[in-house]
C-alpha cells in the first residue's frame, strides 16, 4: 500500500544543471499535483493534472516542466536549475471531483532540493 | 479569487492545554474544507475534511474543526494538546470551478511546552 512515492528524497543541483523529479501513485487517481513548499509560503501549485496527456499550468510553472503519460506516473522536470528553485516539492494526487465525498489530496514525503 | 488565510504563524500551549488554530477563507461557491498535519522532514497527512451538512465535524487525533459560512472561517481545535501534536498545520480549500485543485494556507507552526 504505497500511496504515493517521490524519488529522490534529497538532491543538490548546480546552478544550470537539469533533472526530473519523479512521482508515482498506485491508487489509480485521475487527479495529480506538484506543489513547492517554501518557509512562510505555504503550498504553491506548480503544475496539475486531471488524466493523462493532460496538464496544465498552476500558481507558479516557470522553470518547470511536466508530463502525465500514464495514470500513475507524473514527473516534474527542470530544465536549468536556479537558486530560487531551492524548495521540498511535494507530488499529490486525488480521485475525480465526481468522487468529491473521498476527494482528499494524498501527499508524497517530499524531495528537498538545493541548487547551489 | 480563491484564498485560504492562516493569520496565526507561529503557535505556543502548553501541554494538555486547549488549541485553536485560525483559518478562513475566500471562495464564490459552498467550499471543500481541509486541514492537514505536516511533522517535520514529513508529508502532509489529512486531519479532518468537510464538505457538506453537520458544520462541527471530527478528524483523526483527537482533532475536530467547526465550519462557520457567515464568518468564512473553518477553525481546528483540540481539548488537550499533546507534546506529539507539535507540528505544522495546514487549511485548504478545494476549488470546484474548473478542475479541481487544492488551496493552502501559509500553516500554523505549533509548538507544544512540556
Amino acid at each position: 500500500n504505497a500511496g504515493v512515492t517521490q524519488t529522490p528524497k534529497f538532491r543538490i543541483l548546480k546552478i544550470g544543471q537539469s533533472m526530473t523529479l519523479q512521482c508515482a501513485q498506485d491508487m489509480n487517481h485521475n487527479y495529480m499535483y506538484w506543489y513547492r513548499q517554501d518557509p512562510g509560503m505555504g503550498l504553491k501549485l506548480i503544475y496539475y493534472s486531471v488524466g493523462a496527456g493532460i496538464t496544465d499550468k498552476g500558481e507558479v510553472p516557470n522553470g518547470y516542466n511536466v508530463s502525465r503519460s500514464t495514470t500513475e506516473d507524473f514527473p516534474l522536470r527542470l530544465e536549468l536549475a536556479a537558486p530560487s528553485q531551492t524548495s521540498v516539492y511535494f507530488c499529490a494526487s486525488s480521485r475525480p471531483y465526481r468522487e468529491r465525498a473521498k476527494a482528499e489530496a494524498f501527499f508524497g514525503q517530499g524531495t528537498r532540493l538545493t541548487v547551489v | 479569487a480563491q484564498s485560504v488565510t492562516q493569520p496565526d504563524i507561529h503557535i505556543t500551549v502548553s501541554e494538555g492545554a486547549s488549541l485553536e488554530l485560525r483559518c478562513n477563507y475566500s471562495y464564490g461557491a459552498t467550499p471543500y474544507l481541509f486541514w492537514y498535519v505536516q511533522s517535520p522532514g514529513q508529508g502532509l497527512q489529512l486531519l479532518l475534511k468537510y464538505f457538506s451538512g453537520d458544520t462541527l465535524v471530527q478528524g483523526i487525533k483527537g482533532f475536530e474543526a467547526e465550519f462557520k459560512r457567515s464568518q468564512s472561517s473553518f477553525n481546528l481545535r483540540k481539548p488537550s494538546v499533546h507534546w506529539s501534536d507539535a507540528a505544522e498545520y495546514f487549511c485548504a480549500v478545494g476549488t470546484l470551478s474548473g478542475t479541481y485543485k487544492y488551496i493552502f494556507g501559509t500553516g500554523t507552526r505549533l509548538k507544544v511546552l512540556a
